[in-house]
């Protein structure tokens, strides 16, 4: 199965500020899915990734929030953007390089906005 | 639209002992049916999964899941527990074409000496 190396692991950041979250995966996949996981919660996908077009977000989700790159089949990058306390969560990115694989997630990034 | 229930938020079991995670889910067509674990402070790992062909899934560490259609469930087994297997178990559906997964909330295993 594929492996996804996202970047970076955790993070402090301080609130009206930016960060950006990058995932690398070893094959080449179609489509790529960034999810959030708010503390003692379960996943709730943010957006769907797919190369050369703009991303689809859930409701809920804006692009100004959460911009989201995708410039090849193999990686991506999500932002959070003018970050407040609330979203201090994991985010994890993930993708199903193949039908029957399952899907394989990034180690995931714990941002903490202080 | 999909969903996935997880009725059980904690479960405590003594090491040695069997276990069963519970998984009910939502969902029109045939499902692709996934259990991941996540220990403290890492990403999912991927235990299992269905698509199709025999209800009785093998997974890694010694888990199995019985899908049962009748039933909209999707339970995770192990015959005997290990204290490692303390973490937190999600099941999640998704469908066919690279669609995006809908987790339950998670199941908490406690595993007790």
């Amino acid at each position: 199965s594929a492996v996804i190396s996202q970047k970076p692991s955790r993070d402090i950041c301080q609130r009206g500020t930016s960060l950006t979250i990058q995932c690398q995966v070893d094959s080449q996949v179609t489509m790529m899915f960034w999810y959030r996981q708010q503390p003692g919660q379960s996943l709730t996908l943010i957006a769907t990734a797919n190369q050369g077009s703009e991303a689809t977000y859930e409701s809920g989700f804006v692009i100004d929030k959460f911009p989201i790159s995708r410039p090849n089949l193999t990686f991506s990058t999500l932002t959070v953007s003018n970050m407040s306390p609330e979203d201090s969560s994991i985010y994890l990115c993930s993708a199903d390089p193949s039908p029957g694989d399952g899907y394989t997630f990034g180690s995931g990034t714990r941002l903490t906005v202080v | 639209a999909q969903s996935v229930t997880q009725p059980d938020i904690h479960i405590t079991v003594s090491e040695g002992a069997s276990l069963e995670l519970r998984c009910n889910y939502s969902y029109g067509a045939t499902p692709y049916l996934f259990w991941y674990v996540q220990s403290p402070g890492q990403g999912l790992q991927l235990l299992l999964k269905y698509f199709s062909g025999d209800t009785l899934v093998q997974g890694i560490k010694g888990f199995e899941a019985e899908f049962k259609r009748s039933q909209s469930s999707f339970n995770l087994r192990k015959p005997s527990v290990h204290w490692s297997d303390a973490a937190e178990y999600f099941c999640a559906v998704g469908a066919a074409g690279f669609q995006k997964l809908v987790f339950g909330t998670g199941t908490r295993l406690l595993v007790s000496p």
